[in-house]
Formats: C-alpha cells, structure tokens, sequence
C-alpha cells in the first residue's frame, strides 16, 4: 500500500496563478483532511471532507477550493495565488471521524508564491 | 477559540537523558490527544496517542500523561538517542468531530 500521495511535491507559483494539489489515499479512509504548515505555527487546517460527498471548511480556508473527487481523492485548488500561502501543504486521512483516529499525513508538498 | 499551548519550542537534551513536553488545551470536551513525530523534511507520524479515559498510557521509551482537570498533557521520551531528535507536536480533539487543533511544535535535539 502507498498510503497517502500527494502530487507535485514543489511548485513555484507567481502571484495570481492558479494550481490544483493532488491528494490520493488507498486505505479505503473515509475522512481527509489539507493542512498547511508554516514555521512557528504548527500544522493548521484548511478544508476536511468528513465521506465521499461533502466537505467542510477548517481554520484557514479563506483562498482555498477542495474538491472531495471520490472516496480515494481529495484536491486543493488555488483559484489567485498570493505570497501569504507559501507553506507546506500536507494531506491526510482517517478511517473514521478525524477527531478519534490517527490521521496518516502524506508527503507534502511545498508550495513557493513570488 | 480552541486552542493548544506547547511547551518549550525548543529543548536540547544529552543523549541518554529524558525529555519531557507540555501541552495545555483550551476546550473541555476534547477528549483524544495524539502525539506526532515530523523529522525533517518528512511527513508527521503519530508515536502514541490517549484518550481521556485514561490518564496514562506507555510505549517502551515513550509515554503520555493526561490531567484532565488541569487541562494538560505531556510526553515524556526516556533514554533518548539522536534518533530522538525531530519536531514533536501534540494535538486535542473531540470525538464525532473532524478537527485536531494542533500545538506549534517542539524541536527536540539529543546531543551526542
């Protein structure tokens, strides 16, 4: 099993492009997650897509677009980007409700806007 | 808002020594608290979690303490070895919920 995969692993963005962050998982996990990694900050929450079908903003979803594809993919779209959303971003997934399972992250990607 | 307080952000500690630490959460109905791992450049993997039916829970060199009352946890790392070293982040949430809220991270280094 790969686990969770997520494609490109860089990117260099100019402000205003746009690009989708593929996420993929084969565990059959039910709920996935985008967070984004800055230094300092910890690991925060952009959108969550609880089952096939439905999707949920977290803490910092404000530039962001997800699209929850099929029970095994879930995409991160930036419609505009802006310098501020340099970071890393990480997918996960969980078998059930994220809130009292293990999340398993993917590899990342890093993400640069100039 | 919910939040999670971790303490210190950076801790050295000589190999063989114990390390421990803190986190403080702000909403009383969390009740999972897991424990990742991040080395650099990787992906974070979570090394041991607990939930709050239980106040302590052990893994070989690792274990966790949950204080209810207090609103804290801790992770306590014993005999460290330079493998030790990586970012270590807690993280609270609330069963039927989808949300962790993490902690900032600690950056751990075990001195050869």
């Amino acid at each position: 099993n790969a686990g969770v995969t997520q494609t490109p692993k860089f990117q260099v963005l100019k402000t205003g492009q746009s690009m989708t962050l593929q996420c993929a998982q084969d565990m059959n996990h039910n709920s996935m997650y985008w967070y984004r990694q800055d230094p300092g900050m910890g690991l925060r929450l952009i959108y969550y897509s609880a089952s096939e079908g439905t999707t949920d903003k977290g803490e910092v979803p404000n530039g962001y677009n997800v699209s929850r594809l099929n029970k095994r993919e879930f995409s991160l779209r930036l419609e505009s980007a802006a310098p501020s959303q340099t970071s890393v971003y990480f997918c996960a997934s969980s078998v059930g409700s994220g809130g009292w399972n293990e999340q398993f992250f993917g590899p990342g990607t890093r993400l640069t806007v100039l | 808002g919910e939040n999670v307080e971790q303490h210190p952000s950076t801790l050295s500690v000589q190999e063989g020594d114990s390390a421990v630490i803190k986190c403080t959460y702000s909403d009383s109905a969390s009740n999972y608290f897991p424990w990742y791992k991040q080395e650099l450049g990787k992906r974070p993997q979570l090394i041991i979690d607990i939930r709050s039916n239980v106040g302590e829970k052990k893994d070989q060199r690792i274990a966790v303490t949950l204080n209810k009352t207090a609103k804290h946890f801790s992770l306590h790392i014993t005999e460290t070895q330079p493998e030790d070293s990586a970012v270590y982040f807690c993280a609270a949430s609330t069963r039927g919920t989808y949300k962790y809220i993490f902690g900032t991270g600690t950056r751990l280094k075990v001195l050869a």
